[in-house]
């Protein structure tokens, strides 16, 4: 089985870009979890999507948003990057009925120079 | 406010000896605590959980330990072994909460 997988590996972008990270969860998972680990920093919770809708998100501005599309992939835009939001950025997917354990991809790392 | 707290950044072991990973939280209203485990250039991985209803769980060499007075668990591994080495995070959630909250993670490393 497929674990969960994200695209690119990493990406190199400059302040003022756009940057876009996908995820394919693993099948039959219906919900999808971003995570941003910044350099030092634990893993930030940035988004959850389940069965497509926007569930809760994190302490991040409106420049980090996403979507969840009917297959059950999902996608998080940055706008406007700056520096800062240089780091690895994990997405996570999980059965809605156990959703308290969640199952990581490897990961995209975002450089913004 | 951090919620989950891992205050050792790092701990070295010996092989074949215990090591004993903490962690710290603040939030009363958290009832599931997990740990993850995570190699360089992977995503991290599940390892062990527990719920707020019981004070050990045992998996092989993995026990999880939890002081609800205290707000403090622990992982043990034992024996150590070297491909234990990674960074592990603690996460909690409350109920009716579909998100974790992470430490900043303790990088164990465990010494031939």
């Amino acid at each position: 089985e497929a674990g969960v997988t994200q695209s690119p590996t990493h990406l190199i972008k400059t302040r003022g870009q756009q940057a876009t990270l996908r995820c394919s969860p693993i099948s039959g998972h219906t919900s999808v979890y971003w995570y941003q680990q910044a350099l030092g920093l634990g893993l930030q919770f940035l988004l959850w999507y389940d069965e497509g809708e926007e569930r809760n998100r994190g302490n991040f501005p409106p420049r980090f948003s996403g979507r969840q599309f009917p297959n059950y992939s999902s996608e998080l835009n940055v706008n406007a990057l700056e520096l800062e939001d240089s780091a690895l950025y994990l997405c996570a997917s999980s059965l809605a009925v156990s959703f308290r354990e969640l199952f990581f991809g490897e990961g995209s790392r975002l450089t913004v120079l | 406010d951090q919620q989950v707290k891992q205050n050792s950044p790092s701990l070295s072991v010996q092989e074949g000896r215990i090591s004993i990973l903490n962690c710290d939280y603040t939030n009363s209203m958290f009832d599931y605590f997990l740990w993850y485990k995570k190699y360089p250039a992977e995503g991290p991985t599940f390892l062990i959980s527990i719920s707020s209803i019981k004070d050990k769980n045992e998996d092989g060499r993995f026990t999880v330990f939890l002081n609800k007075s205290a707000k403090h668990l622990s992982l043990h591994i034992v024996p150590s072994q070297p491909g234990d080495s990674a960074v592990y995070f603690c996460a909690a959630s409350r109920a009716g909460s579909y998100q974790l909250t992470f430490g900043k993670g303790t990088k164990l490393s465990v010494i031939p």
